[in-house]
């Protein structure tokens, strides 16, 4: 069976700091993975997604994200963080058919 | 081009009483689903469909019900609300292929007392 763990509830950074989300998968197959973002009271948007070839993925707004299939990983990364990235991410692997499986998200918060 | 469009954006009832969610969209996808939203919990799939006539059940279907007689639309149906559905409901469209993104609506922000 698939599922998609987020170990971390909420991360705190600084302006300005770098960032890193966490997300391990588990998933018989080749892995479809995604990273969404959710801004409070908002639906979800796809920030990046990988489904093969070069492991390192670029997104929107400055997000990339790395596939590790030895650590079963898909960390999502930031050089710089801005203000407006405080928001909630939500890592997903898909199936063949679509369906997402989502972990249970990270909480960000920036400090001006 | 409203994309995906859901409602309403807020519902309470009573439980025991019935209701149906709304979901539209208007980019001719063939894939949509429902997901309900719970915190601490992430996002789980209620119900899905890969086109008009075809629906599945996803992780969590008990207690929901769905029908897709046109591309267009997909509506959720709660037949007896109960206090474990209080949550906040999206709606995903997306074209056929396990590959392309989804879209998701606003969302429905159900409360059940």
């Amino acid at each position: 069976a698939q599922s998609v763990t987020q170990p971390d509830i909420h991360i705190t950074v600084s302006e300005g700091a770098s960032l890193e989300l966490r997300c391990n998968y588990s998933y018989g197959a080749t892995p479809y993975l995604f990273w969404y973002v959710q801004s409070p009271g908002q639906g979800l948007q796809l920030l990046l997604k990988y489904f093969s070839g070069d492991t390192l993925v670029q997104g929107i707004k400055g997000f990339e994200a790395e596939f590790k299939r030895s650590q079963s990983s898909f960390n999502l990364r930031k050089p710089s963080v801005h203000w407006s990235d405080a928001a909630e991410y939500f890592c997903a692997v898909g199936t063949g058919a679509n369906n997402l499986f989502f972990g249970t998200g990270t909480r960000l918060t920036v400090i001006p | 081009n409203a994309g995906v469009t859901q409602t309403p954006k807020f519902q309470v009832l009573k439980t025991g009483q019935s209701m149906t969610l709304q979901c539209a969209q208007d980019m001719n996808h063939e894939y949509m689903s429902w997901y309900r939203q719970d915190p601490g919990m992430g996002l789980r799939l209620i119900h899905y469909s890969v086109g008009a006539g075809i629906t599945d059940q996803g992780e969590v279907p008990n207690g929901y019900n769905v029908s897709r007689s046109t591309t267009e639309d997909f509506p959720l149906r709660l037949l007896s609300a109960a206090p474990s559905q209080t949550s906040v409901y999206f709606c995903a469209t997306a074209p056929a292929g396990g590959r392309e993104t989804q879209y998701f609506g606003p969302g429905t922000r159900l409360l059940v007392l």
